[in-house]
């Protein structure tokens, strides 16, 4: 079974900084189906990354993805406000066939 | 545009049945996978299942005696079925487009299990 744990569990900065958020996996994924999501208080995840280190539709490209095996990374690089989330990453192409990170909060 | 709307019951009883549909517009339910995912309040997300228009399925191992995820292509939608619920199936039940690296979500409904 492939677990995901992402770290750190809550992340505190300040807009203008750099975040980086970790997602481990307890057996190797394939790349082409790890994908970040960023989710605000209330509303449903949105899909930032996919494939590890492809930017969604209308993602801004301070977000970034990268890695392989069982160490992915997802990168902001100047914090805006509406960045202070949470972030899930999501494998879907081991077994089980899709799961979730337990999420990385990101607050000021 | 691409947009998913769930619906049914707010309230379900415990050990009741769990039943509600996600209707899709903008997109054929034909050739793409199609996803449910649940968050119990304040907490993570939990893959249910998904399946493909063609009908064919994949189970959370949690989950998997109780849930069935069926299609109608006929109607653009798809359903899902969790029997013989308890507390711990109260959560907010997301439809999504895919079976992961999902672009397309729901606004996802609130469903409580209680008496």
């Amino acid at each position: 079974e492939t677990v995901l744990t992402q770290s750190p569990g809550t992340l505190s900065l300040s807009p203008g900084e750099r975040a980086t958020l970790s997602c481990r996996a307890s057996q190797s994924v394939d790349s082409s189906y790890l994908a970040w999501y960023q989710q605000i208080p209330g509303q449903a995840p949105r899909l930032l990354i996919y494939g590890a280190s492809n930017r969604a539709t209308g993602i801004p490209d301070r977000f970034s993805g990268s890695g392989s095996g069982t160490d992915f990374t997802l990168t902001i690089s100047r914090l805006e406000p509406e960045d202070f989330a949470v972030y899930y990453c999501q494998q879907y192409g081991g077994s089980p066939p899709c799961s979730f990170g337990q999420g990385t909060k990101l607050e000021i | 545009q691409v947009q998913l709307q769930e619906s049914g019951p707010g309230l379900v009883k415990p050990s009741e049945t769990l039943s509600l549909t996600c209707t899709v517009s903008g997109s054929s339910i034909s050739s793409y996978y199609w996803s449910w995912i649940r968050q119990p309040p304040g907490k993570g997300l939990e893959w249910v299942g998904y399946i493909y228009s063609s009908g064919s399925t994949n189970y959370n191992p949690s989950l998997k005696s109780r849930v069935t995820i069926s299609v109608d292509t006929s109607k653009n939608h798809l359903s899902l079925n969790l029997t013989s619920v308890t507390a711990a199936d109260t959560a907010i039940y997301y439809c999504a487009r895919g079976r992961g690296g999902s672009h397309y979500w729901g606004q996802g409904t609130l469903v409580t299990v209680s008496s």
